[in-house]
This record gives structure tokens, C-alpha cells and sequence, in this order.
């Protein structure tokens, strides 16, 4: 399964757009790319997810490079409300199971 | 609508007890996982239900782990004897179909299992 890498943690001014960087190197064609967020003492919640094209819903965006070897989410007006642990997840397409790592720790400040 | 609900939210556990914890996935929905999310990390997979077949359980850490899903719809977890290196949070997710990229899993709050 193809690992990730995201820094520990963020800090964004409220009002700003959170840009919230991985690296997954090591994916394969098959492999999606997962956002989700866990904001203390809940379950996680589904953000966003995509292949190779840039994808946007209501919450946020998800910017994939070309070789697909990194990718950003960006929350393009944060709020308090946006502070939460946020993780990038690489998933296989035949395959349910989702593999957390560490995440980042997102601190939205007034 | 109603979400993927969990019970108890908290359990207190003496070391050697068992437990049984409870998941109530969306109505509807085919798949469910069961994660394990110890203090300060990301969540781990324990095991995953189609319908009522367990097709994977890889993640379970010992033989004192059990779950089941008899009738399709809600899920126990029982932990056998239990340890205090089971104390964690024990999240439950489903989603709408199979493992096909784009199921989106919902997860439930969660059970926080404390074992002295």
C-alpha cells in the first residue's frame, strides 16, 4: 500500500485559504487519493477524493500533480469550525480499506 | 437523516472482562468497517463486512478480537479478555455499496473502550 507524508501540522489565519500539502510517491495507477478530516472527539469525516484530475465539491478542492506523486487540498476560506486533524489516504481501487497515517493537525486562528 | 450510529459511547472495562460493542450502520448500506484508533494516531482497520460476509479481517490484532454481522445490518465487535492495550477509540464506518472507488465511507462517533 503507498505510503504518505504530511507535515505535522499547520497553522492558517481565519478567512484565508488552507493549502494542506502530501506526497505519495510511491502510488500506483490504480491508486485514489482520499481526503479526510476528524475534528476532536468525532468520526472522521469525507472530504474529497480523486484520480489524476483536479476535483472541487462544496468543502474544498484537490489539486493532484501531474505524475500524481503529490497532492494539495485546499480550503479556500477557512474557519474555526476547519480546525480538525486532516489525512491523506491512498487507496486502491479494489479495496475499501482505508490506511491513516498521521495526518496534519490543521489550527485555524482568528 | 440518521448517520452511523455506535453504543455504548463509553465503556469502562476491568482487565479480563469481556466487551461487546455495538455499530448501527445508514440504513441501506451494504459495506462496514470497524477501526481502531489508539491515542494521538490516525485510525486502523480491523475488518470489513459485505452484506453479512466478513471478507476481510487482516486487521485484527489477536484471536481475542471477534466480529460479526449476522443479518446484513448491525455490527458487534467483542473483545475477548480484554487488556489495557485495547484501550482506544473503536470507530465504525459503512458505506452504500462494495469497495468500488467512490463509496464514500461514514463514520460513526465512535466508542471509547478504557481498560484498567
Amino acid at each position: 500500500d503507498a505510503k504518505t507524508t504530511q507535515p505535522t501540522s499547520m497553522d492558517c489565519a481565519e478567512g484565508r485559504a488552507a493549502n494542506l500539502p502530501c506526497n505519495h510517491s510511491t502510488i500506483s495507477g490504480n491508486e485514489y487519493v482520499y481526503w479526510y478530516r476528524q475534528i476532536h472527539s468525532q468520526g472522521p469525516q469525507y472530504i474529497i477524493h480523486g484520480l489524476k484530475n483536479n476535483e472541487t465539491n462544496e468543502m474544498a478542492s484537490l489539486i493532484i500533480t501531474e505524475d500524481r506523486k503529490s497532492s494539495t487540498l485546499i480550503l479556500p476560506h477557512a474557519t474555526l469550525r476547519d480546525t480538525a486533524v486532516y489525512y491523506c489516504i491512498v487507496r486502491p481501487s479494489n479495496t475499501g480499506k482505508l490506511i491513516f497515517g498521521q495526518g496534519t493537525t490543521l489550527q485555524v486562528k482568528p | 437523516g440518521a448517520g452511523v450510529s455506535q453504543s455504548p459511547r463509553y465503556k469502562v472495562a476491568k482487565r479480563g472482562q469481556d466487551v461487546a460493542l455495538r455499530c448501527d450502520p445508514i440504513s441501506g448500506h451494504v459495506s462496514l468497517f470497524w477501526y481502531q484508533q489508539a491515542l494521538g494516531q490516525g485510525p486502523e482497520f480491523l475488518t470489513y463486512f459485505q452484506n453479512e460476509a466478513q471478507l476481510d479481517k487482516s486487521g485484527l490484532p489477536s484471536d481475542r478480537f471477534f466480529a460479526e454481522r449476522p443479518e446484513g445490518s448491525v455490527s458487534t465487535l467483542k473483545i475477548q479478555r480484554t487488556q489495557q492495550e485495547d484501550s482506544a477509540v473503536y470507530l465504525c464506518a459503512s458505506s452504500l455499496g462494495g469497495v468500488a472507488v467512490g463509496e464514500t465511507q461514514y463514520f460513526g462517533p465512535g466508542t471509547r473502550l478504557l481498560v484498567l
